[in-house]
């Protein structure tokens, strides 16, 4: 059973660009989320999709935006990049039907922007 | 709003017992977690604990919550070079609007041999 897989590992764009992260939720999982995570610091939440809805925004600026699509995988897109866009990008997968919120999560693309 | 703090880092002798702690301050917190970090790699969920729940162990791990402090502990028994990574505590309450995960910024743990 693959896990979360995300696309592509390493990302170098430069300033100005726009980049599309994708993810492949783990088997079973229907909602997915998308984290942050800055050099040396806990991951943030940018959104979280579900019925090809996002259903919960984090404190992004609308640069960010995202899909889902039926097959639940994901999408996450980013406008006119900032060199402090530069991080790890995460994707984390659940079933909505888990009571203990379990999100596992893939091993993420890092994103340079130069 | 949610906020949770960790302590930076953790040095602790091959064998030793770790312990990381973790505050938080959103109490409808509902579920806290621990997750673990290796270089270069994304987080693996390592334990959770259900907010009405004082401990949980699982193996090496045990994990104490104490909801009136807002306290939160890992302890990593006869811990093991390999259990050198950084360690992540997160909480959520699960919305009708979703169910967000706030991460602390994460301890360091070094195991020396």
């Amino acid at each position: 059973d693959a896990g979360v897989t995300q696309s592509p590992t390493h990302l170098i764009k430069t300033r100005g660009q726009q980049v599309t992260l994708r993810c492949s939720p783990k088997s079973g999982h229907d909602t997915v989320s998308w984290y942050q995570q800055a050099l040396g610091q806990g991951p943030q939440f940018i959104f979280q999709y579900y019925e090809e809805e996002e259903r919960q925004r984090g404190n992004f600026p609308d640069r960010f935006s995202g899909h889902q699509f039926p097959n639940y995988s994901s999408e996450l897109n980013v406008n006119a990049l900032l060199l402090g866009d530069s991080a790890l990008y995460l994707c984390a997968s659940s079933p909505e039907t888990t009571g203990s919120n379990e999100q596992f999560f893939g091993p993420g693309t890092r994103l340079t922007v130069l | 709003g949610e906020d949770v703090e960790q302590s930076l880092f953790l040095s602790v002798r091959e064998g030793d017992s770790s312990v990381i702690n973790c505050t938080y301050t959103d109490s409808s917190s509902t579920y806290l977690y621990w997750y673990k970090q290796e270089p270069g790699a994304g987080l693996q969920l390592l334990t959770y604990i259900f907010s009405n729940m004082d401990m949980k162990q699982d193996q090496r791990l045990t994990v104490l919550l104490n909801k009136k402090d807002k306290h939160l502990s890992l302890r990593i028994a006869d811990t093991q070079t390999g259990d050198s990574a950084i360690y992540f505590c997160a909480e959520s309450s699960i919305k009708a609007a979703g169910n967000k995960l706030t991460f602390g910024g994460g301890t360091r743990v070094l195991v020396k041999p």
